[in-house]
């Protein structure tokens, strides 16, 4: 089955830096990756996904890589506001499978203002 | 669009009487909708797999008699956490997936669960 590794679990940034959290998949037929914001108390919140058949995708302070040959995306966020700080979960799946995402093991962000 | 309600959100019981949890999709059909389980400071697990109409799939280790779960409609599953027990108290979190894109899961807020 897919394995998902996510780094690092905990990344504490200063207000306007920018973060990066990386994850590997071990799936080559994975091709759907999304990411998740987890506020404390609440549900995960989908912020960002990507599809296989790109490399680069972006919505405003955010943006998110993929490698397919080396089987690795990264969440990328600019400008960071102590707001961004949560819980940040990447998953991969396969397109028309199982509709059964594997979840990285989670980084929580911290934006020192 | 895309929204998912829980409700409780929090819920206090006693040991060895038993919860319900809903979960809705309150503006699109989800012919599946996911149970997870989450502890503190720790990822999601996957607890099973809910489908419209049919009985659910549950991931192994987890007790289809201990969680009962119902996906009656196209926009509501409810799970069951039958006789509870402190070990039972965790944060328990629904998604679901719209029928015309089902990569897509959305999740509700989550339900807070304590069993005394």
């Amino acid at each position: 089955g897919e394995n998902v590794e996510q780094h690092p679990s905990t990344l504490s940034v200063q207000e306007g830096d920018s973060a990066v959290i990386k994850c590997t998949y071990s799936d080559s037929a994975s091709n759907y990756f999304p990411w998740y914001k987890q506020e404390l108390g609440k549900g995960p919140q989908l912020i960002i996904d990507i599809r296989s058949n790109v490399g680069e995708k972006k919505d405003q302070r955010i943006a998110v890589t993929l490698n397919k040959t080396a089987k690795h995306f990264s969440l990328h966020i600019t400008e960071t506001q102590p707001e961004d700080s949560a819980v940040y979960f990447c998953a991969a799946l396969i397109s028309g499978g199982s509709y059964i995402p594997t979840f990285g093991r989670g980084t929580s962000l911290i934006v020192h203002p | 669009g895309a929204v998912v309600s829980q409700h409780p959100s929090w819920v206090i019981c006693k040991s060895g009487t038993s919860v319900k949890i809903e979960c809705r999709s309150l503006d699109f059909q989800a012919t599946t909708m996911f149970w997870y389980r989450q502890f503190p400071k720790k990822s999601l697990m996957l607890m099973a797999t809910s489908n419209e109409g049919s009985k659910a799939t549950y991931e192994q280790g987890v007790e289809k008699d201990k969680f009962l779960i119902n996906h009656a409609s196209l926009t509501l599953s409810t799970l069951t956490v039958t006789s509870a027990h402190p070990e039972d108290s965790s944060f328990y979190i629904c998604s679901a997936s719209r029928t015309s894109s089902y990569n897509e899961q959305f999740f509700g807020p989550g339900t807070r669960l304590t069993v005394l």
